[in-house]
């Protein structure tokens, strides 16, 4: 099934800062989705971009696509101590894996205050 | 309130002996799934199902067993449970596959 691979796994940064995500995936995709997930807690859906989409902005987040690179970036602007979490992608493929979702292990983020 | 809800949150069994994970959802969602999540592994889908009475497997299903009765519910069922079972386990449902993913809150499931 199609996976995300994210990177980095881990970013530290300030209260402040800008944080960049970014998510590499194999195969052709229907969508792309980015998830939030407070430790030990369900996955929040974050923001989701159609494969003929390339850039889309939701508050402070804004999300690229590019499909002839197979990768896509969150990038989240003036980050708060609040957004402390674990980042995930899920390319969401088409044909026989139309049902799969697939995660990677996602991106730990701390935002220092 | 729209919601994914999961019982028990917090589980301890033995090896062997049979429990059920439910799951159900108020969205008349058409999709729902299984995820279970370890460290260092993410989250990876169990199974998965497109509509009521119809269920696939995703990456990891080996030793376990679902059913898709009501449009609603979508129980996890480990027969005869192992050590190697033992993690967090996230039921999500969706309008259909290719949509945001709504997450119920985790069953924390310890198999000695």
């Amino acid at each position: 099934s199609q996976q995300g691979e994210e990177d980095p796994q881990a970013l530290s940064i300030q209260e402040g800062e800008n944080a960049t995500m970014n998510c590499s995936y194999k195969t052709s995709i229907n969508n792309l989705q980015w998830y939030r997930q407070n430790s030990g807690r369900g996955l929040v859906h974050l923001i989701l971009i159609r494969s003929n989409e390339r850039e889309k902005h939701s508050g402070r987040l804004r999300v690229t696509l590019d499909t002839s690179k197979k990768s896509s970036s969150l990038l989240i602007t003036a980050s708060r101590a609040a957004d402390t979490a674990s980042y995930f992608c899920a390319p969401h493929a088409g044909g026989t894996s139309y049902g799969k979702l697939t995660f990677g292990q996602g991106t730990i983020l701390t935002v220092h205050p | 309130e729209a919601q994914v809800t999961q019982n028990p949150r917090y589980l301890i069994t033995v090896t062997g002996k049979k429990l059920t994970v439910t799951c159900s959802q108020n969205m008349n969602h058409e999709y729902m799934s299984w995820y279970r999540q370890d460290p260092g592994l993410g989250l990876r889908q169990i199974y998965y199902s497109m509509n009521v009475e119809v269920t696939d497997k995703g990456d990891v299903p080996e030793g376990y067993k679902v059913s898709r009765k009501e449009k609603r519910n979508f129980p996890l069922i480990l027969e005869s449970p192992s050590p190697n079972q033992t993690s967090l386990y996230f039921c999500a449902s969706s309008e259909f596959s290719y949509n945001e993913q709504f997450f119920g809150p985790g069953t924390r499931l310890t198999v000695l």
